[in-house]
């Protein structure tokens, strides 16, 4: 069974702050990670992957992960109001079977 | 920007009835697949299809579902004889490949009711 575990309960930030999101995983074979945004009632969009360990940054978006510890985190960069939004954690397996996490809610207060 | 379109975007329908959810993957895309999330809960897998036949599916995807590409731009998914626990959002999606990695593009959902 692929877990993906997404523990912290909902996440406020002031506007302009970092916010912070944390995932681990349990199938130490997977290669791919995803963190995907969620708005309420709307479909997963990708805003990063990453596949190696360390960094991986995408505009304000920065990727962390640590194959060792089975572990991929995800910093937000000045947040505003539109990172307001549940954020889920994801690996890929074979077929590109998706297993996601519960996600992180993130609200963001101007 | 291509993308991946579902009808109806939603649907309410009484226990023990037929549905077919539809979806138009990207055009240029081989591999789809459906993942279903029940309100408040994860985005679960149900089933990815290649070349005409499912390539994987999981525990969820029972006898009472089926997948089905009627067409060179449709993909449907069946369930058969709806329960109340198949009350969530289906999402269709697709990509260009079916290795590990590849990016996974989702349509906006159908929600079911199933009352």
């Amino acid at each position: 069974q692929k877990e993906v575990e997404q523990n912290s309960g909902p996440l406020s930030v002031p506007e302009g702050a970092i916010a912070s999101l944390n995932c681990t995983y349990s199938d130490r074979g997977s290669q791919s990670f995803f963190w995907y945004r969620q708005y309420s009632g709307k479909s997963p969009e990708l805003i990063m992957s990453i596949y190696s360990n360390g960094d991986k940054e995408d505009g304000r978006f920065t990727a962390q992960l640590n194959k060792a510890s089975q572990y991929v985190s995800l910093l937000i960069r000045d947040s505003q109001p539109s990172d307001s939004a549940t954020y889920l954690c994801a690996h890929g397996g074979g077929n590109n079977r998706l297993a996601f996490g519960k996600g992180n809610q993130v609200v963001v207060i101007p | 920007e291509p993308e991946v379109t579902q009808t109806p975007s939603h649907q309410v329908t009484q226990m023990g009835q037929e549905v077919i959810l539809r979806c138009v993957p990207i055009s240029n895309h081989l591999y789809f697949y459906w993942y279903r999330q029940i309100l408040g809960q994860k985005v679960e897998f149900l089933v990815s299809f290649y070349n005409n036949e499912i390539s994987e599916k999981s525990e969820i995807f029972d006898d009472q579902f089926s997948v089905e590409r009627p067409d060179g731009s449709n993909f449907t998914l069946k369930i058969r004889s709806t329960k109340l626990e198949d009350s969530a959002m289906y999402f269709c999606a697709s990509s260009a490949s079916g290795s590990s990695g590849n990016t996974i593009y989702f349509g906006e959902g159908s929600w079911l009711t199933v009352v």
